[in-house]
């Protein structure tokens, strides 16, 4: 089936430096989401990206979606303390109607 | 109000025990999951299900058996458990089974099998 892999695995930085993480995929996706895993917390939705090169901000977050949609970016300007945990990205392709979750980038930032 | 929440949150039993996850949504969503969370943080989903019937049914033993009695309830019941069983499981639900949809997840059921 459709897989859509992530990388990093692990990222670990110091506060203040900035962070990225990518997801890719064999197929075309139809949309791909984010979501933040606190440590011991549960994911939580952060955004959906659908449109072609389709761009996104909240805050420090920066969200793209690839011009040919088989990949993603989240990055994180100036990581802070608050920002470690860990990062999923999940995508569906045309024909599918299921999300599918890569295996996420946990990040760690030190003080 | 918690909108996805489910019982027990920790979880310690012994091998070949059986045992039941529950899980209630009062969202009004359409479909649930369950999902499976591994040491390494990988998240898999295990099943789905719309309106009380099963959608998806990943390749998960069939000691593994979902059950929906109503679209906010779907509760997981495990038999003869295993150590490989350790894991968190995640509840979750979507307006429905639609790709677009957020998915909003419960708190997690620490499952550790000694």
């Amino acid at each position: 089936g459709q897989q859509v892999m992530q990388i990093p695995q692990y990222q670990h930085v110091q506060e203040g430096e900035d962070f990225t993480t990518y997801c890719n995929s064999s197929t075309t996706l139809s949309n791909i989401q984010w979501y933040k895993q606190r440590p011991g917390g549960h994911p939580v939705f952060l955004i959906q990206l659908v449109k072609s090169g389709e761009v996104k901000k909240q805050k420090r977050l920066t969200f793209q979606f690839g011009e040919a949609k088989k990949n993603s970016s989240l990055h994180i300007t100036a990581t802070q303390t608050t920002d470690v945990g860990t990062y999923f990205c999940a995508g569906s392709s045309n024909s599918g109607y299921a999300l599918n979750f890569g295996k996420g980038t946990s990040l760690l930032v030190t003080p | 109000d918690t909108a996805v929440s489910q019982t027990p949150k920790y979880l310690v039993t012994q091998m070949g025990n059986d045992k039941s996850i529950k899980c209630e949504q009062n969202l009004g969503h359409d479909t649930m999951y369950w999902y499976k969370q591994d040491s390494k943080k990988f998240l898999k989903i295990m099943f789905s299900y719309n309106n009380k019937e099963l959608i998806i049914n990943e390749t998960v033993p069939n000691r593994f058996s979902p059950k929906s009695p109503d679209k906010a309830h779907l509760n997981l019941h495990i038999n003869s458990l295993e150590l490989g069983d350790s894991a968190v499981y995640f509840c979750a639900s979507s307006q429905d089974q639609g790709k677009w949809n957020t998915i909003y997840f419960g708190e997690g059921s620490w499952l550790t099998v000694v």
